[in-house]
């Protein structure tokens, strides 16, 4: 049974620092790994998505990388801005199947 | 806006009612799934459904049904309500749910509809 980590729960940092989010997954066997951004009751926002032959993906001041054999993956955001402040979460896509198995979430606060 | 809209978008209900989730996918889906997402967890998934069939269930009891239409919108249906049940429940449609093979396959969400069971 996949399972989905994401360490740390909470992230608390001052706005211009870089931010890193650590996602990892116990079965390496996907089809692709997405990261979403969630605001305070709302839906989800899809950041990026990252096939599995892929090691990274990059979208303005983002970038993910993937390490499929060891099932982990890292989501670098660069010199932070307080509107960065969210919930991120990690999304698995099995090889196996259609459903997205997600880990639990890191909270982001960018302090002014 | 990803085209994906769910009704209502809140609701309150008591333990024992019925109560049924309305989603409609983005224009040329066929393919909807659906997600629970407790507070402060990540989104579990309940089930999908592809052109009008079940495609895949995780671990929810049969009290949690749901139905896919011609025009591939959705609807969620939970029967005898739990406290447990309380949670915000997210709506996700894609192109090619059948074709696992397709890695570019992303998932729309919907901003979802927060149930609460009093």
């Amino acid at each position: 049974k996949q399972e989905v980590t994401q360490i740390p729960a909470a992230l608390s940092v001052p706005e211009g620092e870089n931010l890193v989010l650590n996602c990892s997954f116990t079965d390496s066997a996907i089809y692709n790994l997405q990261w979403f951004r969630q605001d305070p009751g709302k839906g989800l926002t899809s950041l990026l998505l990252i096939q599995s032959s892929q090691r990274e993906q990059t979208s303005g001041r983002l970038n993910a990388s993937l390490d499929k054999s060891s099932g982990r993956s890292t989501l670098y955001i660069a010199a932070s801005q307080p509107g960065d402040s969210a919930t991120y979460l990690c999304a698995v896509r099995e090889a196996a199947g259609n459903k997205l198995t997600f880990g639990g979430g890191t909270r982001v606060l960018v302090k002014p | 806006e990803t085209g994906v809209t769910q009704s209502p978008t809140h609701l309150i209900k008591t333990r024992g009612q019925q109560v049924t989730l309305r989603c409609s996918s983005q224009s040329g889906h066929n393919t909807v799934s659906w997600y629970q997402q407790a507070l402060g967890q990540g989104p579990q998934f309940i089930f999908q459904y592809y052109r009008e069939e079940e495609n895949g269930r995780g671990n929810f009891p049969p009290r949690f049904s749901g139905l896919q239409f011609p025009n591939y919108s959705s609807e969620l249906n939970v029967n005898a309500l739990e406290l447990d049940d309380s949670a915000l429940y997210l709506c996700a449609s894609s192109p090619h749910g059948a074709e696992p093979r397709e890695a570019k396959n992303i998932q729309y969400f919907g901003a979802g509809t927060r149930l609460s069971v009093l």
